[in-house]
């Protein structure tokens, strides 16, 4: 059983870039939420989505923006990238209070 | 507003010194305690979830204990592979039932042979 796989693994933009990270969730789980990790701290919740719409959001700008497709897989998008946006991007899915964890993708900002 | 704090945010042990790490939380209504161990470049990785004060939980060398204000995670006599980051994360109880978790900074651990 395949675990949450996120694609790709490491990604380097410029400033002022746009960028699309890929989620794929655990078989079975419906929901996926989207983590900001930077270094040496804890990870920050994004938003989740479930049944393809966005049902809770935490404290990021507009710039963040996602989707889920009907095969519960999902996208984060983040526009006109700072250098601050530099950080390892995690994806959750769940099915019910426990949130299994992919590997992340690590997106430098130059 | 919903809180977590770890301490220490490192610790070094010897092979076979055991400790425990700390979680204290402020939360709006506690609807489930989580711990997760994350090695470095990888996603955390699920250790245990603990709902109430008094409750406790085991796996293999970890002990996670639970009271209002506060977790531990015990670790016995531990291993070099215990070396990770340890992650506590709170999920409030008024999040509309969704799981949204909050976590603190962590602890890393590295454990000398």
């Amino acid at each position: 059983d395949a675990g949450v796989t996120q694609s790709p693994t490491h990604l380097i933009k410029t400033r002022g870039q746009q960028v699309t990270l890929r989620c794929s969730p655990k078989s079975g789980h419906d929901t996926v939420s989207w983590y900001q990790q930077a270094l040496g701290q804890g990870p920050q919740f994004i938003f989740q989505y479930y049944e393809e719409e966005e049902r809770q959001r935490g404290n990021f700008p507009d710039r963040f923006s996602g989707h889920q497709f009907p095969n519960y897989s999902s996208e984060l998008n983040v526009n006109a990238l700072l250098l601050g946006d530099s950080a390892l991007y995690l994806c959750a899915s769940s099915r019910n209070e426990k949130l299994f964890f992919g590997s992340g993708t690590q997106l430098s900002v130059l | 507003e919903d809180q977590v704090t770890q301490s220490p945010e490192a610790l070094r042990l010897q092979e076979g010194e055991s400790s425990s790490l700390n979680c204290s939380y402020t939360v709006s209504g506690l609807r489930g305690l989580f711990w997760y161990r994350q090695d470095p470049g990888k996603g955390p990785e699920f250790l245990f979830t603990l709902y109430s004060a008094g409750e406790e939980k085991e796996k293999e060398r970890l002990k996670a204990t639970l009271t209002k204000k506060e977790s531990f995670l015990h670790i016995t006599a531990p291993k070099p592979e215990d070396s990770a980051t340890y992650l506590c994360a709170v999920q409030a109880h008024f999040s509309g039932g969704y799981n949204k978790l909050i976590f603190g900074a962590g602890t890393r651990l590295a454990v000398h042979p």
